[in-house]
């Protein structure tokens, strides 16, 4: 079946620093999500793309369609506490019509 | 507006036991999911509920997983008889329509530890 890798597994920052973390697979998607996740609570949605080659950002996030549709990235900018938990992409085959596959999930932790 | 209602929170059975979890969706989306997260993956579907007919349901351990959704809006998943490696958090989630299935809103998820 499909399956997303997603890197790092973990990490560890200080506070103010950029993150870049990525997501890869071995089949092509056509639309690619990131959430996040923090203790005790459900995913929540951060970003959807759905043009290879996108970028789309939200506040201090920033993610992109790769443009062989199967990759994607995220980078978050200027790092804060409330940033952490652990951040999931998600890839879907056809738009509205196919289950999303998640990833295993890059877990940040921040250094005050 | 109220999010996605999932209760209990947390659940202890021993093996071989039943278990039973409920969800309410958002108001008015039709399309309610299950997912199992297994400790330190990410969710995999269970199964998928357009309104009260079952979209998806593939990857749902059929032997001892059922869930139903009767009226089209809550749901109920049950697990007779339970496994040591079902012990996980199961999420429901919603999304408000068909055609953008990709955006889910997730409830708190009930965290099932079977001993």
């Amino acid at each position: 079946g499909q399956q997303l890798n997603q890197s790092p597994q973990s990490m560890f920052i200080q506070e103010g620093e950029d993150v870049s973390m990525n997501c890869t697979s071995s089949s092509i998607f056509n639309t690619w999500l990131w959430y996040k996740q923090e203790p005790g609570e459900g995913p929540v949605l951060l970003i959807a793309l759905y043009k290879a080659g996108e970028l789309t950002s939200n506040g201090r996030l920033t993610a992109q369609f790769g443009i062989t549709r199967k990759d994607s990235f995220l980078n978050i900018s200027a790092s804060i506490p409330s940033d952490v938990g652990i951040y999931f992409c998600a890839g879907q085959g056809i738009q509205g019509a196919q289950k999303l596959v998640f990833g295993q999930g890059t877990r940040l932790t921040i250094n005050p | 507006e109220a999010g996605v209602a999932q209760s209990p929170r947390y659940k202890i059975i021993e093996k071989r036991q039943s278990v039973a979890f409920w969800c309410n969706p958002i108001s008015g989306h039709a399309t309610l999911y299950w997912y199992q997260q297994i400790l330190g993956q990410g969710p995999k579907l269970l199964i998928q509920f357009q309104n009260n007919g079952v979209v998806d349901d593939s990857q749902l351990p059929k032997d001892r997983f059922s869930a139903e959704r009767l009226k089209g809006v809550d749901s109920t998943l049950k697990i007779q008889p339970a496994k040591l490696e079902d012990s996980a958090v199961y999420l429901c989630a919603s999304s408000p329509l068909p055609e953008h299935n990709e955006k889910l809103f997730f409830g708190s998820g009930t965290q099932l530890s079977v001993l």
